[in-house]
């Protein structure tokens, strides 16, 4: 199975600040990266799909991107909120979907 | 829109079947390129993907689960169902269906329910 190590686990920041959460793949899973949001006592929500696009009515804030193309390709990714908003406050997940077992990294605590 | 709703008993004693159906509405699931899946979240911890039927009907299921799982469906009700038998207490999660479907690349859950508590007791 792919693993998928999220850093870090929880983080502390402030209103407007930037905030930027990591995920890493056991392997290379090619752009095949999706983010998701969830907020205490509520499902997961679709932020980013294929490692840069943003779901549609995400506000933009989000973004997504991938890193180590070359050495290490496919393996790096990253999700960067610009300026955090209140309403941001959640654990983010990563999951991959290069192949079966799907499998998610552990989380980001958001926290302000 | 696409809504999905989860039901089922939220206390399976140890040993037993847990059973799950999750109701498809504002939609066929018979129609388009979807996987319908489960995903379930113990408390305070990750996410786990235990597996999905097609709309074809063809269904996988997470290995480490050890063939424990089944994902039958029922059309004429438009509902698709969970069946996890010999559950332990680390069955013992929030479980979740979710809807996958193709982005550019590849897949992703756009459209999940609301989540079941399911508590196994010994």
């Amino acid at each position: 199975d792919i693993q998928m190590t999220q850093s870090p686990s929880s983080v502390s920041a402030s209103v407007g600040d930037r905030v930027t959460i990591t995920c890493q793949a056991s392997q290379d899973i090619r752009d095949y990266l999706n983010w998701y949001q969830q907020k205490p006592g509520k499902a997961p929500k679709l932020l980013i799909y294929d490692a840069v696009n943003l779901e549609t009515g995400v506000p933009s804030r989000f973004t997504g991107s991938a890193s180590g193309r070359g050495s290490g390709s496919g393996t790096d990714f990253t999700l960067t909120i610009s300026s955090l908003q209140p309403e941001d406050i959640a654990t983010y997940f990563c999951q991959h979907y290069d192949h079966l077992p799907i499998t998610f990294g552990q989380g980001t605590r958001l926290e302000i | 829109q696409v809504q999905l709703q989860e039901s089922g008993p939220g206390l399976v004693k140890s040993s037993q079947t847990l059973s799950l159906t999750c109701t498809v509405s504002g939609g066929s699931i018979r129609s388009g390129n979807y996987y319908w899946t489960w995903i379930r979240q113990p408390a305070g911890k990750g996410l786990e993907w235990i597996g999905r039927i097609h709309s074809s009907g063809a269904t996988d299921s997470n290995p480490s689960l050890n063939s424990r799982v089944t994902i039958p469906v029922d059309t004429s009700k438009n509902q698709f169902s969970l069946n996890l038998i010999s559950v332990t207490a680390a069955d013992t999660a929030v479980y979740y269906c979710a809807r996958e479907g193709r982005r550019q690349l590849a897949d992703a859950f756009d459209i999940w329910g609301q989540g079941i508590l399911v508590t196994v007791s010994s």
